[in-house]
């Protein structure tokens, strides 16, 4: 079974700063898949950025980027340019080869401040 | 194109009843599937089907069961409810067997179990 953890329950940052949420993840598997995903308050559940783990670069969208590090089962999310619709609940999540089956972290509290 | 569609979104049952819920996917979407969201245990996987047919079952007791119709709606119930089953109860759906992440979410229904 594989688990995801994210150290960091909440966290802050000024408004078009960036910032970084931390997530490690375990896992006997070696083809799979690493999401983050945003959920604003009262609000659907969307995924930002995914990261196959067959590719070595790390996945970027607009102001969102990942580190992923294969060998020491990290995948960090780096918000750049921080804005105050960025304000959520983000989990990382991991999905294997059964089906669309997600292993979510327990999730950063992300504050944006103006 | 109209989201994911959970009802209802709101409902207060008392220990020992029974609940159903119901997910409508986004139209052609064919897998849906259920999580459990809770400030305790964060975001668990309770089962995905697909075409009608379980794939996926997470680690919850009998008393969570679902189902999956031609018109690929899904419904969960749960009997016998627990205080412990308060929850945000969370659908996604994807047209994909393989959706590589890409599911989208309904708004959830949120269960009070007194």
């Amino acid at each position: 079974a594989q688990t995801v953890t994210q150290s960091q329950p909440e966290m802050s940052v000024q408004e078009a700063e960036t910032v970084t949420l931390s997530c490690t993840y375990d896992t006997s598997e070696n083809n799979y898949y690493l999401f983050w995903y945003k959920q604003p308050p009262s609000r659907q559940m969307i995924l930002v950025i995914r990261q196959e783990a067959y590719k070595q670069q790390n996945a970027t969208e607009n102001r969102f980027s990942v580190n992923f590090q294969k060998a020491a089962k990290s995948f960090s999310l780096k918000i750049s340019d921080s804005q105050l619709g960025d304000t959520a609940m983000y989990f990382c999540a991991f999905m294997g080869n059964a089906g669309n089956m997600l292993t979510f972290g327990g999730g950063t509290r992300l504050m944006v401040k103006p | 194109k109209a989201g994911v569609t959970q009802t209802p979104r709101y409902l207060i049952k008392t220990r020992g009843q029974q609940v159903t819920l119901s997910c409508s996917p986004i139209s052609g979407h064919r897998s849906v599937s259920w999580y459990q969201q809770t400030p305790g245990q964060g975001l668990q996987f309770l089962f995905e089907y697909f075409s009608e047919t379980q794939r996926n079952k997470g680690n919850f007791p009998g008393r969570f069961s679902g189902r999956q119709f031609s018109n690929s709606r899904s419904e969960m119930n749960v009997s016998t409810l627990e205080l412990g089953d308060s929850a945000l109860y969370l659908c996604a759906s994807s047209w994909l067997a393989e959706s590589l992440g890409e599911l989208f979410f309904g708004e959830g229904s949120r269960l009070t179990v007194l």
